[in-house]
C-alpha cells in the first residue's frame, strides 16, 4: 500500500552541489508530475511526465532537470543547486491527465535547504 | 489562461463553528475540472474531491460540502461543525481537460481552536 514514495525526505545542500530526488510509484500510473511548494505560492509544476521516456517543462523549470527511465520512477535533478531552490518537493502521478477526471496522489514531500 | 484564486490566507474558528473556504477560477474551456486538497500539519496531501465542469449538483461528505456555481465561477467549501483535525492547509485546483497540468491555488491555512 505504498503509493507514492520520495526519497530522501530531508536534505540539506551547499550552493553549487548537485542532487537527485526520486519519486516511485507503485499504482502503474502513466503521468507523473514534480512540484515545489513555498510559503504563500501554493504549488507550483517544476516538470512532469505522461509516459515513460517522456519529460514536459511546467511553469518553473529552470534549475532542474528531469528524467522518467522507468515508468515507475521520476527523478528530480539538482545540477548546481542555489538557496532559491530551498523549498518542500512534492511528487505526484495521475493514471491519466488531470483533465481526464483523475486525481493526482501524492507522496509526502522532500524538505530541501540550500545553504 | 488557468487561474485559480483563494483569497482568504488564513482562517481562524472556534471549535462547533461552520466555516466556508472561497475558490474563484478562471478557465476559457468549456470542461474542466475542479478539486479540494488538504494539507494536514504532517505535510501530505490529501485529495478531498472532483467536480467536474458539467455537473454543478452540490455534494455533501459528512460534515464537509461543496458549492459549485459556474454563474460566479466559485467552489466553495463548507465545513459544518469544525474540529481541531480540520486545521490544515486547503488548496483548490483547477484542470482543463486537454491539458496535462492541475492549476492551485494558493491555499486557505485553517485553524480551529478547542
Amino acid at each position: 500500500n505504498a503509493g507514492v514514495t520520495q526519497t530522501p525526505k530531508f536534505r540539506v545542500l551547499k550552493t553549487g552541489q548537485s542532487m537527485t530526488l526520486l519519486c516511485a510509484q507503485d499504482m502503474n500510473h502513466e503521468y507523473m508530475y514534480w512540484y515545489r511548494q513555498d510559503p504563500g505560492m501554493g504549488l507550483r509544476l517544476i516538470h512532469y511526465s505522461v509516459g515513460e521516456g517522456t519529460t514536459a517543462k511546467g511553469e518553473v523549470p529552470d534549475g532542474y532537470n528531469v528524467s522518467r527511465l522507468k515508468k515507475q520512477n521520476f527523478l528530480l535533478g539538482l545540477e548546481s543547486a542555489a538557496p532559491s531552490q530551498t523549498s518542500v518537493y512534492f511528487c505526484a502521478s495521475s493514471y491519466s491527465n488531470p483533465g481526464g477526471n483523475q486525481p493526482q496522489h501524492f507522496g509526502d514531500g522532500t524538505r530541501l535547504s540550500i545553504l | 489562461a488557468q487561474k485559480v484564486t483563494q483569497a482568504q490566507t488564513e482562517i481562524s474558528v472556534v471549535e462547533k463553528e461552520d466555516v466556508t473556504l472561497d475558490c474563484v477560477y478562471e478557465t476559457r474551456d468549456t470542461t474542466y475540472y475542479l478539486f479540494w486538497y488538504k494539507q494536514p500539519p504532517s505535510g501530505e496531501l490529501v485529495f478531498l474531491i472532483r467536480r467536474n465542469s458539467f455537473d454543478e449538483q452540490n455534494e455533501i461528505s459528512g460534515r464537509y460540502s461543496w458549492n459549485f456555481q459556474k454563474s460566479t465561477s466559485s467552489f466553495n467549501f463548507t465545513i459544518t461543525a469544525s474540529q481541531v483535525v480540520d486545521s490544515a492547509v486547503y488548496f483548490c485546483a483547477l484542470s482543463e481537460l486537454a491539458t496535462d497540468k492541475l492549476i492551485f491555488g494558493t491555499g486557505t491555512r485553517l485553524q480551529v481552536f478547542p
